[in-house]
């Protein structure tokens, strides 16, 4: 089982719609890493949490310690919201090393 | 503000070439610098991290090297490569402090013919 879990793996959604992409994750953090993965590779930092819930435009992302879980919302989502997400967590083994997520593939279409 | 250059953007290589990636940040000192490669439809591989200069971290063995002959420039390396060296090769920076929020470069698409 990877330490840290997305789901779900592929989003599809009409253009307008509410999205939610969950994170969960089995070791103690410091912090957790929101990044959207663009179609041409480029990435790009979306959030940094660590604790309680954070907001930039049309993205919300929020983090529940206790239940090591984490989600990132997109309201009014529209076609250019299509890219990869990637949750990365920042352990508190003492590295400087990211444990990654599998990812979710979003799809919205016009 | 701080920036991460890449390049080149594209590579095309010939099996046996050698290979040199090159990585910089501006707008920062003592960064971690890391290495990282997708092949294609899978998630980030962490190749190697460094804390400074001369100071390389290994992940995985590979047919790969890495280098950072300055605080700020890291350099991905190979003698001869291989067909399974393809991929998008990411570099990317952070601060050295508890929630190391890593900043990833525009990326070298490799392509290893």
């Amino acid at each position: 089982k990877n330490e840290v879990e997305q789901s779900p793996q592929n989003l599809t959604a009409q253009e307008g719609e509410f999205i939610t992409i969950n994170c969960s994750y089995s070791v103690g953090i410091s912090a957790l890493h929101w990044l959207q993965q663009h179609p041409g590779g480029g990435i790009v930092s979306l959030f940094m949490l660590s604790s309680g819930k954070k907001k930039h435009g049309r993205l919300i992302a929020t983090i529940n310690i206790q239940e090591k879980h984490s989600s990132l919302h997109i309201t009014a989502s529209h076609p250019r919201d299509s890219a990869v997400y990637i949750c990365a967590v920042r352990s508190t083994s003492g590295t400087y090393k990211y444990i990654f997520g599998t990812g979710t593939r979003l799809k919205v279409l016009a | 503000s701080q920036t991460i250059h890449q390049w080149p953007a594209t590579l095309v290589q010939p099996v046996g070439s050698p290979l040199s990636l090159e990585c910089t940040v501006e707008g920062t000192s003592n960064p971690n610098l890391y290495w990282y490669r997708q092949a294609a439809g899978r998630g980030l591989q962490l190749l190697f991290y460094s804390v400074g200069i001369g100071q390389i971290s290994s992940e995985v063995p590979q047919n790969l090297s890495a280098s950072r002959p300055q605080d700020r420039q890291f350099i991905l390396s190979s003698k001869k490569l291989l067909l399974s060296d393809s991929g998008f090769y990411l570099c990317a920076w952070s601060r050295r402090d508890s929630y190391n929020e890593q900043f990833f470069g525009p990326g070298t698409r490799l392509t290893v013919l």
